[in-house]
């Protein structure tokens, strides 16, 4: 069974340009996850869906991230524009039920912006 | 929100040898994972553990919720072991998972 997927795995860019990430989850998993994780620490959860619905967006910041889950299959996060402390790693990670399942995690995109 | 305290911060150990890794956390919780991430950032879990204890082969974990508390035992530890270990709860009250900062190890040959 695939694990999740996520890409590119490595991007640069200047300040203020935009940049997108894609995660496909387990196939058959409800919930996904778009985590942040700057170095040194642990990941801090930015969104979570169940399906469709963002049912957790409270730390996304909403001035310059979005995302969304077309079909309760893939997911793509957005950041528009892009400032120097946003580079950091972006974890998508996915679960068959919610928070309290186990949460599998997809490799990451490494994020520097110049 | 909860507060999740892993300890030691860093930990080098040689092959072979055993350690205990602790994390602490301020308020009850229904979910509490331990993952490992390898040196190429991957994230594994290793453990889901509310409660009680369990193993899987060179590792046990143990969760005291009344004490709010929880230890993963690494034996025989190899090299293969390095990496961060992270311990993330789920507070009853909330619906996320809280990351501590990890446990930063090194097994040496």
């Amino acid at each position: 069974e695939a694990g999740v997927v996520q890409s590119p795995r490595y991007k640069i860019i200047e300040k203020k340009q935009p940049v997108a990430f894609w995660c496909n989850p387990i196939s058959g998993h409800n919930t996904l996850y778009w985590y942040l994780q700057n170095l040194g620490q642990g990941p801090e959860l930015l969104i979570r869906y169940e399906n469709e619905e963002a049912v957790d967006d409270s730390q996304l910041p909403k001035d310059r991230f979005s995302a969304e889950r077309l079909k309760g299959v893939d997911s793509t996060l957005k950041i528009q524009p892009a400032e120097l402390g946003d580079s950091a790693v972006y974890l998508c990670a996915s679960s068959l039920g919610g928070p309290a399942d186990t949460q599998y995690f997809g490799p990451g995109t490494r994020l520097t912006v110049l | 929100g909860i507060q999740v305290e892993q300890s030691p911060p860093d930990l080098i150990l040689q092959e072979g040898a055993n350690s205990t890794l602790r994390c602490n956390f301020s308020d009850s919780v229904n979910n509490l994972q331990w993952f490992h991430q390898n040196p190429w950032g991957q994230l594994i879990n290793l453990f889901y553990i509310p409660s009680g204890t369990k193993q899987n082969g060179r590792l046990s974990a143990t969760t005291v919720a009344t004490e709010r508390y929880s230890l993963l035992y690494i034996s025989s530890s190899q090299t293969t072991d390095s990496g961060v270990y992270f311990c993330a709860v789920e507070e009853t009250s909330g619906s996320r998972l809280t990351f501590g900062e990890g446990t930063q190890l090194t097994v040496n040959p």
